[in-house]
């Protein structure tokens, strides 16, 4: 299997410019989560999705964040206007979820794309 | 809410030694799982180790193995035979019986020297 894809895998862009980030889960997971990772705050969940479902995004920062999940193939996190403070890796992970697969000891297990690098100036 | 504690921001240790990583969680449930992941500098999550609550005998994954006390909420990781490539931040995670989500402590940083 491919893993988990994200793309672009860093990004530097201008205060004040859109942001999009953009994910490929591991095929026949139900679950989509996006995972931001600072020096301050550590990594925080900011939403998760389940059959193409949000399903919690009480993590997201704000009004300027903004994730979608169009068909289980593909989810995007876009941030518009971004912000100095925004900048952090963001990763996306699935799994297929709580209850795995009962044929998999491991089934529940979260797997982790490579993550992307955004920095804003 | 769960939280989980790591209370060791960084620690060393001489290649081909034993090192004990420490993590303490709450949570009101009883069922849940545990985990511990790697990150090394190129910012990959790998799972290194996974526990379920509900199993009393301790994961083993080669040279990592885990101390879990269910009473006392702990979760420590021990790696054996320390290498070079062990060097990362490591990260103990919970996740509760029924949501499939995790939930991440500060992070170990570990240095293993030569």
């Amino acid at each position: 299997d491919a893993g988990v894809i994200q793309s672009p895998r860093h990004e530097v862009t201008e205060m004040g410019q859109e942001v999009t980030l953009r994910c490929k889960p591991i095929s026949g997971h139900d679950y989509l989560f996006w995972y931001r990772q600072t020096m301050m705050r550590g990594l925080e969940l900011l939403i998760y999705f389940n059959n193409n479902v949000p399903i919690d995004d009480s993590g997201m920062p704000e009004d300027r964040f903004s994730a979608k999940m169009p068909n289980a193939s593909f989810s995007t996190l876009k941030i518009q206007p971004s912000e100095p403070r925004d900048s952090a890796v963001y990763f996306c992970a699935s799994s297929l979820g709580p209850y795995g697969d009962n044929r998999v000891s491991a089934g529940n297990t979260i797997y982790f794309g490579e993550g992307s690098w955004l920095t804003v100036v | 809410a769960q939280t989980v504690t790591q209370s060791q921001p960084e620690m060393s240790v001489q290649e081909a030694e034993t090192v004990t990583l420490s993590c303490t969680y709450d949570t009101s449930e009883n069922n849940y799982y545990l985990f511990w992941y790697k990150q090394p500098p190129s910012r990959q999550m790998i799972l290194v180790i996974r526990q379920e609550a509900y199993k009393q005998q301790n994961a083993t994954e080669n040279r990592f193995s885990v101390n879990f006390q269910k009473a006392a909420k702990s979760f420590s990781l021990k790696i054996s035979d320390s290498q070079l490539g062990d060097t990362a931040m490591y990260f103990c995670a919970f996740m509760g019986g029924n949501t499939g989500k995790l939930i991440f402590g500060q992070g170990t940083t570990l240095q293993v020297k030569p």
